[in-house]
């Protein structure tokens, strides 16, 4: 089955600063990529997603980008600020299975003032 | 408010004792599914439906049980805990058609087994 592995583990910047995180998956069948982002005693929240038709995506300060060659994808966040501090995962989906995702490990971002 | 809720919110319990954390959802979701949470592993499925009277096992399914017979609510079930479920769980709902659709998740239920 599915299989996602998520790096780092933890990552601390400065504010300011861009935070790249990374995953890979190994069903190259997987055709959908979400990002949840989850503060502090919060339930995990979709952030930004791509689908295997695109390589690149950018809402405001996150992107993300796919490389199915290689099948990984990775989230990047510029320019940033303290509320961005939290644990985010990755995901990958086959989107005929109607929903299932398998999840990365989660990275723990902090970001400091 | 379109939303996922989850009962109870906090939880502890003895070893075998039954227990059922519901949920249930507003949205018309076809499919649902249930995840723990564990440090250093992330969330991992342990039961998803996609519609009613359709359940399947997730990745980790031993020592659960769950059941559809409405839309709305996916109640799991922990016939016999054990201190090894505990963990924080959570509840999720989707549209459930077509490739890529949104999970929507519960607040979540933290639950401890001594």
């Amino acid at each position: 089955g599915e299989n996602v592995e998520q790096h780092p583990s933890t990552l601390s910047v400065q504010e300011g600063d861009s935070a790249v995180i990374k995953c890979t998956y190994s069903d190259s069948a997987s055709n959908y990529f979400p990002w949840y982002k989850q503060e502090l005693g919060k339930r995990p929240q979709l952030i930004i997603d791509i689908r295997s038709n695109v390589g690149e995506k950018k809402d405001q300060r996150i992107a993300v980008t796919l490389n199915k060659t290689a099948k990984h994808f990775s989230l990047h966040i510029t320019e940033t600020q303290p509320e961005d501090s939290a644990v985010y995962f990755c995901a990958a989906s086959k989107g005929n299975q109607g929903g299932k995702l398998i999840f990365g490990q989660g990275t723990e971002l902090s970001v400091k003032p | 408010e379109a939303q996922v809720t989850q009962n109870p919110r906090y939880l502890i319990t003895v070893t075998g004792k039954k227990l059922t954390v519901t949920c249930s959802q507003n949205m018309n979701h076809e499919y649902m599914s249930w995840y723990r949470q564990d440090p250093g592993l992330g969330l991992r499925q342990i039961y998803y439906s996609m519609n009613v009277e359709v359940t399947d096992k997730g990745d980790v399914p031993e020592g659960y049980k769950v059941s559809r017979k409405e839309k709305r609510n996916f109640p799991l079930i922990l016939e016999s805990p054990s201190p090894n479920q505990t963990s924080l769980y959570f509840c999720a709902s989707s549209l459930g058609r077509g490739m890529g659709v949104e999970q929507y998740f519960g607040p979540g239920t933290r639950l401890t087994v001594t």
